[in-house]
């Protein structure tokens, strides 16, 4: 099983600055690699497909790299309703897929 | 537009049995697969289950395999989760989600939820 973790747990940001969270595979994933947006009471939302693709409808401000074991999730300029849990998950090898544990970004 | 609406969840004592279903609309539910994941209370995803719409193969994770069985109705564009011999650690809120394909890929939709408590 391929073994997923995100760094740092929790990440304190101002508004309009830039934030970024990272995603680290066991193994390589190639770039089959998603990201996903929580909001608290709410469904995970698709933000981001093969490492750097956003999904329909996500803003130019989420941006997606890296390949392989190493992957970075950008969020420039951010809003207020960026502040949410943000989730990375592989689908390269499976089952499972896997999801790492998580990256909260709250407001500083 | 992709609907999923999950029902069905509820409280159930250890060693119960439940099921949960999924009404799915907006797609060609036949043509994708389908996954159930769920989230403990404060925790992280969970990949739980995916079944193949296609070809009805089903994979399990290792934490529920033996104990519950996915399966899906292409007639009624619904998909279900048998959850059999429950216990305390399958407490979650339970998502169903479609795959971008009818392979196994990333989630492109989810559900609201259903809440599963397994509680004496």
């Amino acid at each position: 099983e391929i073994v997923m973790t995100q760094s740092p747990a929790t990440v304190s940001v101002s508004p309009g600055e830039r934030a970024t969270l990272s995603c680290r595979a066991s193994q390589s994933v190639s770039s089959n690699l998603a990201w996903y947006q929580q909001k608290p009471g709410q469904a995970p939302r698709l933000l981001i497909y093969g490492a750097s693709t956003r999904a329909t409808g996500i803003p130019a401000r989420f941006g997606g790299s890296g390949s392989g074991t190493e992957f970075t999730l950008t969020i420039s300029s951010l809003q207020s309703e960026d502040f949410a849990v943000y989730f990375c998950q592989q689908y390269n090898k499976w089952p499972p897929y896997t999801f790492g544990q998580g990256t909260k970004l709250e407001i500083k | 537009e992709v609907q999923l609406l999950e029902s069905g969840g509820g409280l159930v004592q250890p060693g119960g049995s439940l099921r949960l279903s999924c009404a799915a609309s907006g797609f060609r539910f036949s043509s994708y697969a389908m996954s159930w994941v769920r989230q403990a209370p404060g925790k992280g995803l969970e990949w739980v289950s995916v079944i193949n719409n296609i070809g009805g193969i089903t994979y399990y994770a290792d934490s529920v395999k033996g104990r519950f069985t996915i399966s899906s109705d292409n007639s009624k564009n619904t998909l279900y989760l048998q959850m059999n011999s429950l216990r305390a650690e399958d407490t979650a809120v339970y998502y169903c989600a479609k795959d971008y394909s009818s392979g196994y890929y990333y989630l492109d939709s989810w559900g609201q939820g259903a809440l599963v408590t397994v509680s004496s």
